[in-house]
């Protein structure tokens, strides 16, 4: 079974300049969860989807953030304009909640340095 | 306070003792606990769940929950070099038949000397 999937695994992009972050989840996972980590702040929920449908967006930083999730196999996260203090690693991740309960997988993680 | 806590470390142990690793949360309704293991520039990935207070043993893992003391501990025995990596702490509002937000600590990394 193939993982969570995510796009790009790094990228290195300018001030100011929009990115897109691109998320796969494990097919017939009805969760989907976008967290951030740094040094500073550890692993931060962002916003997670329940059948397609946003749940709680309460981590979401602020309005350049924004998070979509179209069908059940996609979901992008947003940011624009970006900043230095974006950069971080961006995980995507996928639970089966009627299943397995709180257990989430992560994918592999997209490395964003804002210069 | 944060939501949930852990000694970032490193905590440092020979080979073949046993490691212990803490976590306390302040949501006293929280009822799902995991561990996760993140080795450098890896995504985290699940050793195990508990969601009843008392132990849980899988393999050389053992969990233990005490939600009185609002306390879950990690103890790796028989501790192996490829076990060092950092130890999330996460905590869920929900139980076993539901998912809902998992709220991480910040870590503790590990470090098992040879």
């Amino acid at each position: 079974d193939a993982g969570v999937i995510q796009s790009p695994r790094h990228e290195v992009t300018e001030m100011g300049q929009e990115v897109t972050l691109r998320c796969k989840p494990i097919s017939g996972h009805d969760y989907l969860f976008w967290y951030r980590q740094t040094m500073m702040r550890g692993l931060e929920l962002l916003i997670y989807f329940n059948n397609n449908v946003p749940i709680d967006d309460s981590g979401m930083p602020e309005d350049r953030f924004s998070a979509k999730m179209p069908n059940a196999s996609f979901s992008t996260l947003k940011i624009q304009p970006s900043e230095p203090r974006d950069s971080a690693v961006y995980f995507c991740a996928s639970s089966l909640g009627s299943s397995s309960g709180n257990t989430i997988y992560f994918g592999e993680g997209s490395w964003l340095t804002v210069v | 306070q944060k939501e949930v806590e852990q000694n970032s470390g490193p905590l440092s142990v020979p080979e073949g003792a046993i490691a212990s690793l803490n976590c306390t949360y302040s949501d006293r309704g929280s009822q799902s606990f995991f561990w996760y293991r993140q080795y450098s520039g890896k995504s985290p990935e699940l050793i195990m769940f508990i969601y009843s207070n008392g132990d849980k043993e899988d393999g050389r893992f053992t969990a233990q929950l005490n939600k009185a003391s609002q306390y879950v501990s990690l103890l790796i025995r028989d501790s192996q070099p490829s076990d060092s990596a950092t130890y999330l702490c996460a905590v869920g509002r929900y139980g076993s038949s539901n998912t809902g937000k998992l709220i991480f600590g910040q870590g503790t990394t590990l470090q098992v000397k040879p």
